[in-house]
Formats: structure tokens, C-alpha cells, sequence
């Protein structure tokens, strides 16, 4: 069975960082692309970035480049978000999800909340 | 990035079918056909719905059907049941980002 588990969410004041973490499990994570998405209180899904299986490519949504940061350990088969100077609209609840062809996220965790404000 | 364009709801009786668009433009929904939708019960993890369009994954009820015309796709759930109330979002590749996201709608079965 795919799992895929978000940590470390939580409360970070404005101009703080966090790293997420997502551990995969019941699929080969070194074969898939994977994503971050985000929602924010009462809106709709934002993709944020995406990387390629070995790690070699990354991609980032416009508006965030340059404060996020995907990463991923096959060793460990889990993804990283690293978000630095943490702003209050990045209150949102953060998902990871597995590629399964191009515009397709087959399976997502269940997310990690992460909430800024002082 | 621009966000694609969901009604914000849409209701129906159980046993009736609705439909949910998503707009976009020729460069995302009009100019590809790796059109998804997800389901979302809040507080769970989303589900993907329909991928390429109108393909079903394995295991996803064939009363949940998708399809495109032009710079638009819909959703149509049939026989709608009291299960299918959630939230349904869209998306599309797009020449500016591997995924851009509809706006949301939240279905409610009366």
C-alpha cells in the first residue's frame, strides 16, 4: 500500500524557516518525480515545486522561488520542503504527492499544517 | 500564476448527476490534455479522480467521468451519492508550471 506521511508543520513566527519532511513507503520512491502542493485556509490547491527521481531537476512555482527549497533522500525514501523567511500567507496546510505520469498525482499524503503568525 | 476557474459549488439530490467545469486557457487546459481532478474530504488526503481527461484510475467508480471542449473540462459525477460530497479541484499542465489549479468546488448532496 502507498503511504506517503507529511511532519513537521506547526507554528513559526514571521521571518522563521521550517523544513517538512514527507516519508514514503509501498512503492520504489527513487522511480517517481515527486510534489509539494499547498492550501491555504479556504482556497484552492497551489502547486508549489516538484523534483525529478535522482534529484537532478527541480521546479518551483513563480512566486516562491528563491524562499523554498525541494530535496529528496532515496536512501531514506523521503521528500523536503525547506521554506525560509516563513511569511502569513504561507499559512497552509502542505502535502507531498507522487508523479505518475506528466499532470498526474496519483497518491498524496494527508498534509502537514504549518501556521505563521507571531 | 493564474488559477483555473471552478464554480464554487454545486449541489444535487442522490441518484442525480451533476457536472463541474474548470476554465482555463489555450495555454493550460485548451493547449494539453493532461487535465486531472481530485477529491477531497477535509482532513483526509486528496484522491485523483480522472487524469488525461477522462481516464479513471484503477479502483475509481466509473459514476465519476471527465471530458474537455476547448478551453474547458468538466467533472460529471452520476448517481450522485452521499459519499461524493467533498471537495473537487482541477488541474492542467501548463506551459508555465507542470500543475495549475482550479479554484475548488464543493459539492453537497441534499
Amino acid at each position: 500500500e502507498v503511504q506517503l506521511v507529511e511532519s513537521g508543520g506547526g507554528l513559526v513566527q514571521p521571518g522563521g524557516s521550517l523544513r517538512l519532511s514527507c516519508a514514503a513507503s509501498g512503492f520504489t520512491f527513487s522511480s517517481d518525480w515527486m510534489s509539494w502542493v499547498r492550501q491555504a485556509p479556504g482556497k484552492g490547491l497551489e502547486w508549489v515545486a516538484n523534483i525529478k527521481e535522482d534529484g537532478s531537476v527541480k521546479y518551483y512555482v513563480d512566486s516562491l522561488k528563491g524562499r523554498f527549497t525541494i530535496s529528496r533522500d532515496n536512501a531514506e525514501n523521503s521528500l523536503y520542503l525547506q521554506i525560509n523567511s516563513l511569511r502569513g500567507d504561507d499559512t497552509a496546510v502542505y502535502y507531498c504527492a507522487r508523479e505518475q505520469g506528466r499532470g498526474r498525482l496519483g497518491y498524496w499524503g494527508q498534509g502537514t499544517l504549518v501556521i505563521v503568525s507571531s | 500564476q493564474s488559477a483555473l476557474t471552478q464554480p464554487a459549488s454545486v449541489s444535487g439530490s442522490p441518484g442525480q448527476s451533476i457536472t463541474i467545469s474548470c476554465t482555463g486557457s489555450s495555454s493550460d487546459v485548451g493547449g494539453h490534455n493532461y487535465v486531472s481532478w481530485y477529491q477531497h474530504h477535509p482532513g483526509k488526503a486528496p484522491k485523483l479522480l480522472i487524469y488525461d481527461v477522462g481516464n479513471r484510475p484503477s479502483g475509481v467508480s466509473n459514476r465519476f467521468s471527465g471530458s474537455k471542449s476547448g478551453n474547458t473540462a468538466s467533472l460529471t459525477i452520476s448517481g450522485l451519492q452521499a459519499e461524493d460530497e467533498a471537495d473537487y479541484h482541477c488541474s492542467s499542465y501548463a506551459s508555465r508550471a507542470p500543475y495549475v489549479f482550479g479554484t475548488g468546488t464543493k459539492v453537497t448532496v441534499l
